[in-house]
């Protein structure tokens, strides 16, 4: 089985512009979930979305905005891009939620 | 709301050696999972082991262990005859109705 797949892996945005980052979930899971990981930051979380629904939403502001598609394949995006977005971004996919997450490779967005 | 602490930011071991990493956390949920999740340095997040509340088993995989006291809320990982793969960041998380959340990790670095 294919694992979970994020495109692209690396991106350069400068302030100000917008960026949409897409994940492709593990087949047969239905919920997809996002985090921002930093270095100062941790691992923080982003939204969660299950069967095109999304079902809890950490505490980011509104320019961080998500979605799915029928076949469970996510987009998030992100508006008017600032310096402190600069992170990696996860996905995970499981088959519910109290299941196990399925980790993507990230992408590695950076903001000059 | 649910929050997960590692008091450890580092840790060694000499290699063939045994290392606990320890993580306490706090959930109002009374149905709950624990997992612990490692990624390697620039490489894919990874399930290590994974732990139902419910259960009073102690979850084995291999190599990795863990010792759940429920009471304490605690949930320690044991690293039996280390192995160089084994370097990597490792976090502990706990999940439920609510998102999973993640601790800030424990960097372990494995001494040959």
């Amino acid at each position: 089985k294919a694992g979970v797949t994020q495109t692209p892996r690396y991106l350069i945005k400068t302030r100000g512009q917008q960026v949409t980052l897409s994940c492709s979930p593990i087949s047969g899971h239905r919920s997809v979930s996002w985090y921002q990981q930093t270095p100062g930051q941790g691992l923080q979380f982003l939204f969660e979305y299950f069967s095109e629904t999304q079902r809890n939403k950490g505490n980011f502001p509104g320019r961080f905005s998500g979605r799915q598609f029928s076949n469970s394949r996510s987009e998030m995006n992100v508006s008017t891009l600032e310096l402190g977005d600069s992170a990696l971004y996860l996905c995970a996919s499981s088959l519910r939620r109290e299941y196990e997450q399925y980790f993507g490779p990230g992408t590695r967005l950076t903001v000059t | 709301a649910q929050t997960v602490t590692q008091s450890q930011p580092e840790m060694s071991v000499q290699e063939a050696e045994t290392v606990t990493l320890s993580c306490t956390y706090d959930t109002s949920e009374s149905d709950y999972y624990l997992f612990w999740y490692k990624q390697p340095p620039s490489r894919q997040m990874i399930l290590v082991i994974r732990q139902e509340a419910y259960k009073q088993q102690n979850a084995t995989e291999n190599r990795f262990s863990v010792n759940f006291q429920k009471a304490a809320k605690s949930f320690s990982l044991k690293i039996s005859d280390s192995q160089l793969g084994d370097a990597a960041m490792y976090f502990c998380a706990s999940g439920g109705n609510e998102k999973l959340t993640f601790g800030t990790g424990t960097r372990l670095t494995i001494i040959p």
